[in-house]
C-alpha cells in the first residue's frame, strides 16, 4: 500500500494550459514537501507545506494544503515546456517509522 | 554553502561486481536518505541513516548496505550486482525532515 497516492501518474499537456496535480494520503501530514526532478537529474525542492489550509505561490506554481493536512494539490498556470518533470512529493509519516515517504510521482509532459 | 555531493556521478560494473557510492551531506544535515530509482520510475527507499545508526530500512534484499561515518557522510554498498541494480542511486541529506538531493550516481551493470 503506497503511504501517498499521487494523481494523475501521467499528464500530457499543450503549452498554455493549466493543470492540476493531487497528492493524498489517509494519515496527517506534519508537513509535506513538493519536489521536481528532471530526467537524470537529483530532485529539487519546490516548496514545503505546514499549515492545514496553507497556500503558497511560486511564480505559476500555486501550492495548496488540505485543512486536514491529508492532501495537497500543485496548480500550474498557463504551462511551459521548461515545467516538464516528475512532480514529488514527499512527508514524513509516522506509521513508516517517520522516514521521509515519496510518492509515486506525476509525470508532466508539457508539449510546445 | 555547498549542496549534497555524491559520487561518482556514473558507475559501470559488471554483474556479480560490487558497488561503492558516497555521499556528503549539507554541512550540518544529521541525516542521509538513500533512493534507487530505476529509469522512469519514481524514488524506492533504500536506507535512512541519523547520527551514525541506520534508521530505517526499505524492502531491498541483504545485499544492499551502507554506513554513516562520524563526519555525516554515507557510503551505499551493493554486493553480487545484478542486471536489475541498474539505476539511479540518490542520496538526500535531511536536518528537519526536508530533503536536499543530490545529482545522483547512475549505476550500470552489464
Amino acid at each position: 500500500t503506497q503511504l501517498l497516492e499521487q494523481s494523475p501518474q501521467f499528464l500530457s499537456i499543450q503549452e498554455g494550459e493549466n493543470l492540476t496535480v493531487y497528492c493524498n494520503s489517509s494519515s496527517v501530514f506534519s508537513s509535506l514537501q513538493w519536489y521536481r526532478q528532471e530526467p537524470g537529474e537529483g530532485p529539487v525542492l519546490l516548496v514545503t507545506v505546514v499549515t492545514g489550509g496553507e497556500v503558497k505561490k511560486l511564480k505559476r506554481l500555486t501550492f495548496q494544503f488540505g485543512d486536514a493536512r491529508k492532501d495537497s494539490s500543485l496548480h500550474i498556470t498557463a504551462a511551459q515546456p521548461g515545467d516538464t518533470g516528475l512532480y514529488l512529493c514527499a512527508s514524513s509519516i509516522e506509521t513508516s517509522g517517520s522516514r521521509l515517504t515519496f510518492g509515486e510521482g506525476t509525470q508532466l509532459t508539457v508539449n510546445p | 554553502e555547498a549542496g549534497v555531493t555524491q559520487s561518482p556521478t556514473h558507475l559501470i560494473k559488471t554483474r556479480g561486481q560490487q558497488a561503492t557510492l558516497r555521499c556528503s551531506p549539507i554541512s550540518g544535515h544529521t541525516s542521509v536518505y538513500w533512493y534507487q530509482q530505476a529509469l522512469g520510475l519514481g524514488l524506492q527507499f533504500l536506507l535512512w541513516y541519523d547520527e551514525g545508526e541506520e534508521r530505517n530500512r526499505g524492502n531491498f534484499p541483504p545485499r544492499f548496505s551502507g554506513r554513516q561515518f562520524p563526519n555525516y557522510s554515507s557510503e551505499l554498498n551493493v554486493n553480487a550486482l545484478e542486471l536489475e541494480d541498474s539505476a539511479l542511486y540518490l542520496c538526500a541529506s535531511s536536518l528537519t525532515r526536508v530533503a536536499f538531493f543530490g545529482q545522483g550516481t547512475r549505476l550500470t551493470v552489464v
